[in-house]
């Protein structure tokens, strides 16, 4: 039961570089969600996406982008990244519904020099 | 090790007492609420939830209590354990236009004592 698996687990990048993180769900959940952890900050949500094809900004979207080509699947882009955006990337999914928990995957950290 | 406890409000106990945690959540129009225990460098996961139209839910070792009235949620833990350790987030689901949000809290960090 692979349930919510993200790579990579570990990077760092150059200020200026680009990358992509990939979220892969075998749960056929319709919905998908991207965070950002940061030390006394929680989670805070940078992206969702409530359906393959559509995607919406959350509280934190500055400097990301996302897809959502296939319904398993949710990337992370980042095109230029800068210092401000070390971190530790959580994705997770969920049901559609008003009440279905979230599903984490075991984190991306990400360290921007 | 993970550094995303070290600012974090913290809680030790001794084993075998029982923890409370607590949350105060901001949205009033949040209608389910989620507890999630992070272990040092894994991803958040499901303890146990509770509906806007409860009061208390109790699993295995665990009680949520939800205060509508002063928008605050505690998370109960009885008899805690060494494994019982980590940081603890609450989180509140919400209707957002056509879509549901979960948000989170700054999260506690439970230290049990031998």
């Amino acid at each position: 039961n692979a349930g919510v698996t993200q790579t990579p687990k570990f990077r760092v990048l150059k200020t200026g570089q680009s990358m992509t993180l990939l979220c892969a769900q075998d749960m056929n959940h319709e919905y998908m969600y991207w965070y950002r952890q940061d030390p006394g900050m929680g989670l805070r949500l940078i992206h969702y996406s409530v359906g393959e094809g559509t995607t919406a900004k959350g509280e934190v979207p500055d400097g990301y982008n996302v897809s959502r080509l296939k319904k398993q699947n949710f990337l992370l882009g980042l095109e230029s990244a800068a210092p401000s955006q070390t971190s530790v990337y959580f994705c997770a999914s969920s049901e559609a519904g008003a009440v279905t928990e979230a599903f984490f995957g075991q984190g991306t950290r990400l360290t921007v020099v | 090790g993970e550094s995303v406890g070290l600012h974090l409000p913290t809680l030790s106990v001794q084993e075998g007492d029982n923890s409370i945690i607590n949350c105060a959540y901001s949205n009033s129009a949040s209608d389910y609420f989620i507890w999630y225990k992070q272990e040092s460098g894994k991803g958040p996961q499901f303890i146990i939830d509770i509906r806007s139209n409860m009061d208390k839910r109790q699993g295995q070792r665990v009680t949520v209590l939800l205060n509508k009235t002063v928008k605050h949620l505690s998370l109960q833990i009885a008899a805690t354990q060494p494994g019982d350790s980590a940081v603890y987030f609450c989180a509140e689901n919400f209707s957002s236009g056509s879509a549901r949000q979960l948000t989170f809290g700054s999260g506690t960090q439970l230290t049990v004592l031998p």
